[in-house]
């Protein structure tokens, strides 16, 4: 059964604009939320992460938001770059589970020019 | 520079023949782990380790071994290669998540692809 849910397998956005890109999970243990970007022959990059006791956590021109009580996160991207174009993936962890990390199955986004 | 590095980058082998996926990081850190990516399926993780001589199953352990005899490798065995272990792999390391350390953030390598014929 999948924990972490990515449900849209990709989203193209035009540059400039605002890319959401969704998370949904399933498991309540879960205390840590990550973001991760890929890009093709690369491993994934820590992006941004959200502590379960927040809502919100922003680096520039990235905000994690987090909706505990729907079990849902999101990553907005504002404004959106070409650079941004790239698989981002949703992890989540519960602190007894020692740091391991659930993965969602990813998001392509597409920044168009 | 803080690297995890993995050898080989691309394999193709034949069924049944052993092979050894190399990892190493410089960082000195305490966790490392091992996935797989597959499309469709997202990272789904093989086995990890917390320090050196301690390695616990992960999702999909199934067709390989680890070994953790040093703190800054951890090298993944696949005894006998099948098919369905043609995948791309990612080795990561973090230090160890605690009340000092808020960040469960993963250092990943670059990938190995591999392909069992």
């Amino acid at each position: 059964d999948q924990q972490v849910k990515q449900n849209s397998p990709s989203l193209s956005v035009q540059e400039g604009r605002i890319s959401i890109l969704n998370c949904d999970y399933t498991n309540s243990m879960f205390d840590y939320f990550l973001w991760y970007k890929k890009y093709p022959a690369e491993g994934p990059t820590f992006l941004i992460s959200i502590s379960s006791i927040k809502d919100k956590n922003e680096d520039g021109r990235f905000t994690v938001f987090l909706n505990k009580s729907a079990k849902h996160l999101s990553l907005h991207i504002v404004p959106s770059q070409p650079g941004d174009s790239a698989v981002y993936f949703c992890a989540a962890s519960a602190w007894r589970s020692q740091g391991n990390l659930i993965f969602g199955k990813g998001t392509k986004l597409s920044v168009k020019p | 520079e803080a690297q995890v590095t993995q050898n080989p980058r691309y394999l193709i082998t034949v069924t049944g023949k052993k092979l050894t996926v190399t990892c190493s990081q410089n960082m000195n850190h305490e966790y490392m782990s091992w996935y797989r990516q597959d499309p469709g399926l997202g990272l789904r993780q093989i086995y990890y380790s917390m320090n050196v001589e301690v390695t616990d199953k992960g999702d999909v352990p199934e067709g390989y071994k680890v070994s953790r005899k040093e703190k800054r490798n951890f090298p993944l065995i696949l005894e006998s290669p099948s098919p369905n272990q043609t995948s791309l792999y990612f080795c990561a390391s973090s230090s160890i998540p605690g009340p000092r350390f808020p960040s469960y953030e993963q250092y990943f390598g670059p990938g190995t692809r591999l392909t069992v014929t």
